[in-house]
């Protein structure tokens, strides 16, 4: 048990829509990440947001867009759903930004599927 | 930018034999490694990593794993494996900044035979 959980555990989605995925970290975790797993692959760094700023970027398109709150909690949106989109998207949540001993917990993942 | 190689997709190995598990890095800057393990269905667990205080690192769940920089190799080992080993581990690198804004392998799924 992380601290760390995802909503909703399983999506569905049409090609063209839009969703937004949840993630509530433990309390007093001022960063987030969130990886998108593709079926057989390793995760991919999407973001990472710190503090409510976006904090570095991975090789993914602007349709791909998060937001971080006060309460620990963010969100992963995804504009136009392509096929491609079809992932396990996992959030991570730590204490710091950098360095330090601290480490990053990871959620179970939501499970979405574009068709 | 920084790359890890796990070599093996698949590795079988009998219940209380060792278990080894390879990663190697690519990296222009010193690294910081990381192993993790994904049970099915369920999200990742940090093993254990890396941040240069010291070259053997030691996990959870009796695993442990060797930094050597002249073989870029950060190898992940178990001296007797267990049933409940069984599932996909992930080696993976982020900058030295600590940031954990990490870059995974392809993974490599251990089978236990009885």
């Amino acid at each position: 048990e992380t601290g760390v959980t995802q909503s909703p555990t399983h999506l569905i989605k049409t090609r063209g829509q839009q969703v937004t995925l949840r993630c509530s970290s433990q309390s007093g975790h001022n960063t987030v990440s969130w990886y998108q797993q593709a079926l057989g692959q390793g995760p991919q760094f999407i973001f990472q947001y710190y503090r409510e700023e976006e904090n570095g970027r991975g090789n993914f398109p602007p349709r791909f867009s998060g937001l971080q709150f006060p309460n620990y909690s963010s969100e992963l949106n995804v504009n136009a759903l392509e096929l491609d989109d079809s992932a396990l998207y996992l959030c991570a949540s730590r204490l710091d930004a950098g360095g330090g001993t601290d480490t990053q917990y990871f959620g179970p993942g939501t499970r979405l599927t574009v068709l | 930018a920084q790359s890890v190689t796990q070599l093996g997709s698949h590795v079988s190995v009998s219940e209380g034999a060792l278990v080894l598990l390879r990663c190697n890095y690519s990296s222009s800057v010193p690294p910081y490694l990381f192993w993790y393990v994904q049970y099915p269905n369920q999200g990742l667990q940090l093993l254990l990593k890396y941040t240069s205080a010291a070259t053997l690192v030691k996990g959870i769940n009796g695993f442990e794993a060797e930094f050597k920089k002249s073989e870029t190799s950060f190898h992940l080992t178990k001296p007797s494996a267990h049933m409940s080993d069984a599932a996909e581990y992930f080696c993976a690198v982020s900058d030295n900044f600590g940031n954990e804004k990490l870059t995974f392998g392809t993974g490599t799924r251990l089978t236990i035979i009885p």
